[in-house]
């Protein structure tokens, strides 16, 4: 069957540390793989997209890699601050037309 | 410039009524889709249009339906409500074709008594 693991348990680190947050996925064969962030509350925020055919990405503190043959996509936080608390969710993109399947997100606390 | 705007931000109704969501997008996009989202789950893709057609459709009974206007606003009506529908029902739009991130709106918050 078709699935997408996130951890489940919540991330606490320490301010300053970096966070790591892992996405796993079978049978899927997504073109796209995308990270968000969400706050209790709210919609999702889109933070990174990654295609198939790249094995990383960066923006400012955020980094994403992605390797489909372990079908996995780690998503790192560098210099980790309290704000960043929040849900990160995965989700690929398959099948075209913005279509997203999400995992069910890890929470992450980073504590001063 | 104004995000998605979603209406009403609540919204309490009884079983086996029929509720009606609302959705603009960013002006300039083109593209909406609609998730449910029950809470500790991620979201759940229900419907995408773009350009007034139905160009996907995630695996919800037909008590779901939805609709897109000429200018790019979007509805999203459940019919017969069941108690398990309450959830938050997440609008996003996507400039389209081409285009793959997609921006939320803040949701709309549906419980059914």
């Amino acid at each position: 069957s078709q699935k997408i693991e996130q951890n489940s348990e919540a991330l606490n680190i320490q301010e300053g540390k970096t966070a790591t947050l892992t996405c796993n996925y079978t049978n899927y064969s997504p073109a796209y793989l995308q990270w968000y962030r969400q706050d209790p509350g709210r919609g999702p925020v889109f933070l990174l997209l990654i295609r198939e055919n790249e094995k990383e990405k960066r923006k400012e503190r955020l980094k994403v890699t992605f390797d489909t043959t372990l079908k996995q996509s780690l998503f790192h936080i560098t210099a980790s601050q309290p704000a960043d608390s929040a849900t990160y969710l995965c989700a690929l993109e398959t099948g075209g037309y913005n279509k997203l399947i999400f995992g069910a997100g890890t929470r992450l606390a980073v504590h001063p | 410039d104004a995000g998605v705007t979603q209406s009403p931000t609540h919204l309490i109704k009884t079983r086996g009524q029929h509720v009606t969501l609302r959705c603009s997008p960013i002006s300039g996009h083109k593209s909406v889709s609609w998730y449910q989202q029950v809470l500790g789950q991620g979201p759940q893709f229900i419907f995408q249009y773009y350009e007034k057609e139905e160009r996907g459709r995630g695996n919800f009974p037909d008590r779901f339906s939805a609709r897109q206007f000429p200018n790019y606003s979007s509805e999203l009506n459940v019919n017969a409500l069941l108690l398990g529908d309450s959830a938050l029902y997440l609008c996003a739009s996507s400039l389209g074709r081409g285009s793959h991130e997609q921006y939320f709106g803040p949701g709309t918050r549906l419980t059914v008594t």
